[in-house]
């Protein structure tokens, strides 16, 4: 029973590369989530997705996009990396169910140097 | 705007005591509140979630948390601290209808 899975687990990235996070549910859950941690921030929501096709911001979205081609998938990527996206990155996902929990991947522990 | 306020970025406990870990909460509407743990170099596991009904939830691992509105807190305690408890603890808070609100976290230290 994997439950969420991250790919890559470790990056390490020149500033300006590109690169694509990739996070698949097996859960069937209609939403799922991208989140980053840093020391002392928590987990602050980058975009999210209620639904297959569908994609939303949240409340850092800059220098990041997203892709839900599928209901399994949720693609993170990064156009032009840039050293202040050093961080671990989370995805989750949910029901669409109110009051359901989320359930997180391992994370993805990307440096831009 | 819902949010959530943790009170202590770092708690340290001796092995055996008590563990009391605060997550205070703003809602305009009734709120549905998690706790959620995370281990070194993993995601986070929820340890238990508050929607509606007892106000007293117990979790996993011997956690409970107790919903109190008058004070808008819902504090995660266990009565005897493990080595194994040592993590850092998230409350959340569901703004809307699927977006999450979290804290910035507690990191307990369990003392031998």
């Amino acid at each position: 029973n994997a439950g969420v899975t991250q790919t890559p687990k470790f990056r390490v990235l020149k500033t300006g590369q590109s690169m694509t996070l990739l996070c698949a549910q097996d859960m069937n859950h209609e939403y799922m989530y991208w989140y980053r941690q840093d020391p002392g921030m928590g987990l602050r929501l980058i975009h999210y997705s209620v639904g297959e096709g569908t994609t939303a911001k949240g409340e850092v979205p800059d220098g990041y996009n997203v892709s839900r081609l599928k209901k399994q998938n949720f693609l993170l990527g990064l156009e032009s990396a840039a050293p202040s996206q050093t961080s671990v990155y989370f995805c989750a996902s949910s029901l669409s169910r109110k009051n359901q929990p989320q359930h997180f991947g391992d994370g993805t522990r990307l440096s831009i140097l | 705007a819902q949010s959530v306020t943790q009170l202590g970025s770092h708690v340290s406990v001796s092995e055996g005591a008590l563990v009391l870990l605060r997550c205070n909460y703003s809602s305009s509407v009734p709120p549905y509140l998690f706790w959620y743990v995370q281990y070194p170099n993993q995601g986070l596991q929820l340890l238990l979630k508050y929607t509606t009904g007892a106000t007293l939830v117990k979790g996993i691992n011997g956690f409970e948390a107790e919903f109190k509105k008058s004070e808008t807190s819902f504090h995660l305690t266990k009565p005897s601290a493990h080595m194994s408890d040592a993590a850092e603890y998230f409350c959340a808070v569901i703004s809307g209808t699927y977006k999450y609100i979290f804290g910035t976290g507690t990191r307990l230290k369990v003392l031998a």
